[in-house]
């Protein structure tokens, strides 16, 4: 089966510093990721779609100066967390599909869990 | 933003039992799909079920989804202690979305015991 691979899988900062997980399709090539956030104990909410070579398309409510998402090669999608500060403390989950259909199932990462101390 | 429910929140059951999840959504659907997620991973993908079917099955696994319901329904049989997990209905919608992302349900945290 596809695999995504996810790094870190934990990662503890100071407030203020940025964050960088990345997210890479590692036997398929992936023109579209999306980046999920899970709270405790809750379900997976999208923050955005990550297209290769073209801006990332962002839900309602989530900063895109927060978030910034680079998709720049068919394997590889970066989520970094610009001064980060204690509430954006969450998992992190990438996920894409195969090919261009979009209607699919979704291969996950492992997930990066954040921790700003 | 959530698409529905899932129902219960919690199941506790003992191993070799049946594990019967329910999920319900708002809009119409290309597609409903299933996902396990053990505590602090990913999510696996289980079974994808066509707006135009009805039932379909996968080893110990059944799922049903009713449209005019907008309800599905995730049966595990014989259950076994590994399948200790969280288990996640999510949605395509048939119109709109973001490029086809999931919309993801709550989640019904299912606890096999020995």
């Amino acid at each position: 089966g596809a695999v995504v691979s996810q790094h870190p899988s934990r990662v503890i900062c100071k407030s203020g510093t940025s964050v960088k997980i990345e997210c890479r399709s590692l036997d398929f090539q992936a023109t579209t990721m999306f980046w999920y956030r899970q709270f405790p104990k809750q379900s997976l909410m999208l923050m955005a779609t990550s297209n290769e070579g073209s801006k990332a398309t962002y839900e309602q409510g989530v900063e895109k100066d927060k978030f910034l998402i680079n998709h720049a090669s068919l394997t590889l999608s970066t989520l970094t967390v610009t001064s980060a500060h204690p509430e954006d403390s969450s998992f992190y989950i990438c996920s894409a599909r195969i090919g261009y259909q979009n209607t699919g199932e979704l291969f996950f990462g492992e997930g990066s869990r954040l921790t700003v101390l | 933003s959530q698409q529905g429910e899932e129902d219960p929140q919690a199941l506790s059951i003992q191993e070799g039992e049946n594990a019967t999840m329910n999920c319900s959504y708002k809009t119409s659907i290309n597609n409903l799909q299933w996902y396990r997620q053990n505590s602090g991973r990913g999510l696996v993908h289980l079974i994808l079920i066509r707006s135009n079917e009805r039932e379909k099955h996968s080893g110990r696994l059944r799922v049903t989804l009713d449209t005019s319901k907008k309800s599905s329904s995730l049966l595990i049989t014989a259950s076994r202690a590994a399948d200790t997990a969280s288990y996640f209905c999510a949605t395509v919608p048939r119109y709109g979305g973001s490029q086809g992302n999931l919309i993801f349900g709550k989640g019904t945290k299912l606890s096999v015991k020995p």
